[in-house]
């Protein structure tokens, strides 16, 4: 099975720096993604990882170490939109799956104070 | 980028009927779809994998009986909730995947469904 664990609830302040932390456990690991969620609606892709080092985007990057079952979401220059949920995933080649079966932490709901 | 599209955005019905979500993919073709279940402040559940042409591949624990999944083309997936009930009201999501790509996966704008 999959073990996803990530913080329950994070606060900072606008122009900060935040990290947030996943660690899994997974069989047939290929791959780690995150998503931004605003309540009622869908997930959006923000970055995949499939080998370690990290990933930069704009102002987020996604760091992953496979040896350690870790990875973490950098966000920097907060700003008020950034307030969501953050929810990590690990796909799973199990059962000859393609790439797309996700399996999601319980999402992390990060608030940006002004 | 490619777009998923869901239909209905909202339904509500009453317990014992039948309700079914329609996932679209609409400037790809999808082989596979992915359908999850969301509840309130809860992460998304994995249900089942849907691939065109031949059965759906469901998570442990879901009912196949229950949730009906049919996916009759490359661009169209489609779930149906199976005598309703008010314990299945839930925030329903699709996604496909771009397979040649980086492992991106679109998701659909998801389907409340409210059982009374």
């Amino acid at each position: 099975g999959q073990n996803i664990d990530q913080p329950t609830e994070m606060t900072a302040t606008e122009g900060a720096i935040v990290q947030i932390n996943c660690t899994y456990q997974t069989s047939g690991f290929n791959g780690l993604f995150w998503y931004q969620q605003h309540a009622g609606e869908a997930p959006t892709f923000l970055s995949y990882n499939v080998l370690d080092g990290l990933e930069e985007k704009g102002r987020f990057s996604s760091f992953l170490s496979r040896s350690k079952g870790y990875s973490y979401l950098l966000l920097k220059e907060l700003q008020m939109k950034d307030s969501a949920s953050y929810l990590c995933a690990v796909t799973s080649a199990d059962r000859g799956s393609t790439l797309g079966r996700l399996y999601f932490g319980r999402g992390t709901q990060l608030t940006v104070w002004p | 980028g490619a777009v998923v599209s869901q239909h209905p955005s909202w339904v509500i019905c009453k317990s014992g009927t039948s309700v079914k979500i329609e996932c679209r993919s609409l400037d790809f073709q999808a082989t596979t779809m992915f359908w999850y279940r969301q509840f309130p402040k809860q992460s998304l559940m994995l249900m089942a994998t849907s691939n065109e042409g031949s059965k759906a591949t469901y998570e442990q624990g879901v009912e196949k009986d229950k949730f009906l999944i049919n996916h009759a083309s490359l661009t169209l997936s489609t779930l149906t909730v199976t005598s309703a009930h008010p314990e299945d009201s839930s925030f329903y999501i699709c996604s496909a995947s771009l397979l040649e790509g980086p492992g991106e996966l679109f998701f659909g704008e998801g389907s409340r469904l409210t059982v009374l």
